[in-house]
């Protein structure tokens, strides 16, 4: 059973671009929610979707949006990038709520 | 909002000890998961507790989650370099499901 995948795996920028990260989910989970990990700030919750509708969202500006397809891939996109969004990018699917969440291999994004 | 403590921040034991880290809530805890993450990489899914009083074993890694759901333990027992890495507790926001608030992680190595 093929786990979360998450493309790609590096990604350099340069500030003002944007930028465009992709997760495909373990095949049959519905819900797929993004979190952005930084040596400062430790493990944060970016947005979640279920069935292509986003349910939470965590604290971040909107320069930070994501999107969900049918087929339950999700993507996020970081507009006008700054140099304090060089972050590890994880994405995590689960089933349902409560029955635990897989992690990908993350994106490893630097803005220069 | 959520906050999760761990302890210690880091630690380094000699092959073969036992050891043990801590994950502190500030609320009541739902949905208790311990992740082990490698530099740099995704999140491998340890455990995950629910209900006070309970304990699940996987090889040599012990977790409980206490009685009034406020505190959680994460024991290695004969450590190997294998167990080297950050380990971090998550918990499901009490208002929002699908929402994984992170503790700070605890970074462990192991000496030969």
């Amino acid at each position: 059973k093929a786990g979360v995948t998450q493309t790609p795996r590096y990604l350099i920028k340069t500030r003002g671009q944007q930028v465009t990260l992709s997760c495909s989910p373990i095949s049959g989970h519905r819900s797929v929610s993004w979190y952005q990990q930084t040596p400062g700030q430790g493990l944060q919750f970016l947005f979640e979707y279920f069935s292509e509708t986003q349910r939470n969202k965590g604290n971040f500006p909107g320069r930070f949006s994501g999107r969900q397809f049918s087929n339950s891939r999700s993507e996020m996109n970081v507009s006008t990038l700054e140099l304090g969004d060089s972050a590890l990018y994880l994405c995590a699917s689960s089933l349902v709520a409560n029955y635990g969440y897989t992690f990908g291999s993350g994106t490893r994004l630097t803005v220069v | 909002s959520q906050e999760l403590e761990q302890s210690p921040q880091s630690l380094i034991v000699q092959e073969g000890k036992n050891l043990t880290i801590n994950c502190t809530s500030s609320k009541t805890l739902y949905g208790l998961y311990w992740y082990k993450q490698k530099y740099g990489e995704g999140l491998i899914f340890l455990m995950m507790l629910q209900k006070g009083g309970e304990e699940k074993s996987h090889e040599k890694i012990t977790a409980k989650l206490d009685e009034k759901k406020q505190q959680s333990s994460l024991h290695i027992t004969a450590s190997q370099p294998s167990h080297a890495g950050i380990y971090l507790c998550g918990a499901e926001d009490t208002g929002t499901a699908s929402k994984l608030t992170f503790g700070t992680g605890t970074r462990l190595q192991v000496t030969l």
